[in-house]
């Protein structure tokens, strides 16, 4: 079965620390490669998405994320992070045109401190 | 537009009861989805639909029922709750192939 790791489960930062959040796919297939973010007590947003072209994704507030089909890895990443970056991450993944099933990883708890 | 739109936001059961929660979009997305989300193991899709009047079973999706007779409605029914249906739940919509999925506020229901 399809399955999404991250394996950092819990993150503390102090501001301007650098991030990489990790993410492994298992799926070998054409896949469609997602950033969620859930800030506290609020609903998931996307942070940035890979469907094709260049690996190197850039998305919203700084965050950037690398598809590296041979390691199966889209990790997450933003130079300086903020207080306000503090939140969870999640990394999800549909097959081809399947843009409504997503799987997810277990999710990342980022808190970053002044 | 008011996006992806959920009811209740909080809902307390007794295990046995039956409810509904609602899911609206105003995005004419085709495709719509129910996830739960529970600590430690991330989002789960329950169950999602291609169009209306087309659904279909996601990774959990025993003690669930959708129906989608509209493109802007997708309800969740839970038949009998149980304890173990205490969770967050999410409705997500999206246009087919290639469309991010917008996510609603979530609905957190706890089953006594």
């Amino acid at each position: 079965a399809q399955s999404v790791s991250q394996h950092n489960h819990h993150v503390i930062l102090s501001e301007a620390a650098s991030l990489e959040l990790g993410c492994n796919y298992s799926y070998g297939g054409t896949v469609n490669l997602f950033w969620y973010v859930q800030y506290p007590g609020q609903h998931l947003q996307l942070l940035l998405k890979y469907f094709s072209g260049d690996p190197l994704v850039k998305g919203i507030k700084g965050f950037e994320a690398e598809f590296i089909k041979s390691k199966f890895s889209f990790n997450l990443r933003k130079p300086s992070v903020q207080w306000s970056d503090t939140a969870e991450y999640f990394c999800a993944v549909s097959r081809g045109g399947a843009t409504n099933k997503l799987i997810f990883g277990t999710g990342t708890l980022l808190a970053v401190q002044p | 537009n008011a996006g992806v739109t959920q009811t209740p936001k909080f809902q307390v059961l007794k295990t046995g009861q039956s409810m509904t929660l609602q899911c609206a979009q105003d995005m004419n997305h085709e495709y719509m989805s129910w996830y739960r989300q529970d600590p430690g193991m991330g989002l789960r899709l329950i169950h999602y639909s291609v169009g209306a009047g087309i659904t279909d079973q996601g990774e959990v999706p025993n003690g669930y029922n959708v129906s989608r007779s509209t493109t802007e409605d997708f309800p969740l029914r839970l038949l009998s709750a149980a304890p173990s249906q205490t969770s967050v739940y999410f409705c997500a919509s999206s246009y087919p192939k290639g469309g991010e999925q917008f996510f609603g506020p979530g609905t957190r229901l706890t089953v006594l």
